[in-house]
């Protein structure tokens, strides 16, 4: 069975400042898909980016990147120029690859940015 | 585009009454749909996914149970509710492959 597992609980970061946070995760499949969702106090889930396994590309929306090291297992998100819209708690998931396509999340990193 | 919906968006019931959670997707066909509980500040649980009409698979074998009427319809049920289930209800669905994903607003569960 697939685990996702994000060890920071919580972190806090200056503005206009650089975050990573960490995802790590297990599985036997070959094919599979990778996402990071932000859940503002709203929790409304928002994708904030997403990356298919087959691809050695990282992915990147706007300030928005990822650090995809498929040997370790391993999906780091990078904030950069960090903004106060984004505090919220961060999750990472996992999806099996087509025909069963099972989503698992982390249990997620509160993030809080600092004026 | 796809678009979720799901109700109701807040409930509040006694410990022992039924529940009823219904999550439909508009704008796409076949997609994989998912129930989630979320306890307040904690993760995502998974509870039910389904890949299509008459699979659904069951990850917390509790006093819930999911249901998938129509193809783009997902309903979560419970014949007697314990203080256990409150929390934060989440409907989700993704294309097969994985090449969209969207969660609906949630419902907010509390049993009295």
């Amino acid at each position: 069975a697939q685990t996702v597992t994000q060890s920071q609980p919580e972190m806090s970061v200056q503005e206009a400042e650089t975050v990573t946070l960490s995802c790590t995760y297990d599985t036997s499949e070959s094919n599979y898909y990778l996402f990071w969702y932000k859940q503002p106090p709203s929790r409304q889930m928002i994708l904030v980016i997403r990356q298919e396994a087959y691809k050695q590309q990282n992915a990147t929306e706007n300030r928005f990147s990822v650090n995809f090291q498929k040997a370790a297992k391993s999906f780091s998100l990078k904030i950069s120029d960090s903004q106060l819209g984004d505090t919220a708690m961060y999750f990472c998931a996992f999806m099996r690859g087509f025909g069963n396509e099972k989503l698992t999340f982390g249990t997620g990193t509160r993030l809080t940015i600092i004026p | 585009s796809q678009t979720i919906h799901q109700w109701p968006a807040t409930l509040v019931q006694p410990v022992g009454s039924p529940l009823s959670l219904e999550c439909t997707v508009e704008g796409t066909s076949n997609p994989n749909l998912y129930w989630y509980r979320q306890a307040a500040g904690r993760g995502l649980q998974l509870l039910f996914y389904s890949i299509g009409i008459d699979q659904i698979s069951s990850e917390v074998p509790q006093n819930l149970s999911a249901s998938r009427p129509q193809d783009r319809q997902f309903i979560l049920s419970s014949k007697k509710l314990l203080l256990s289930d409150s929390g934060f209800y989440l409907c989700a669905w993704t294309l097969p492959g994985g090449a969209a994903l969207g969660f609906g607003p949630g419902t907010r569960l509390t049993v009295l």
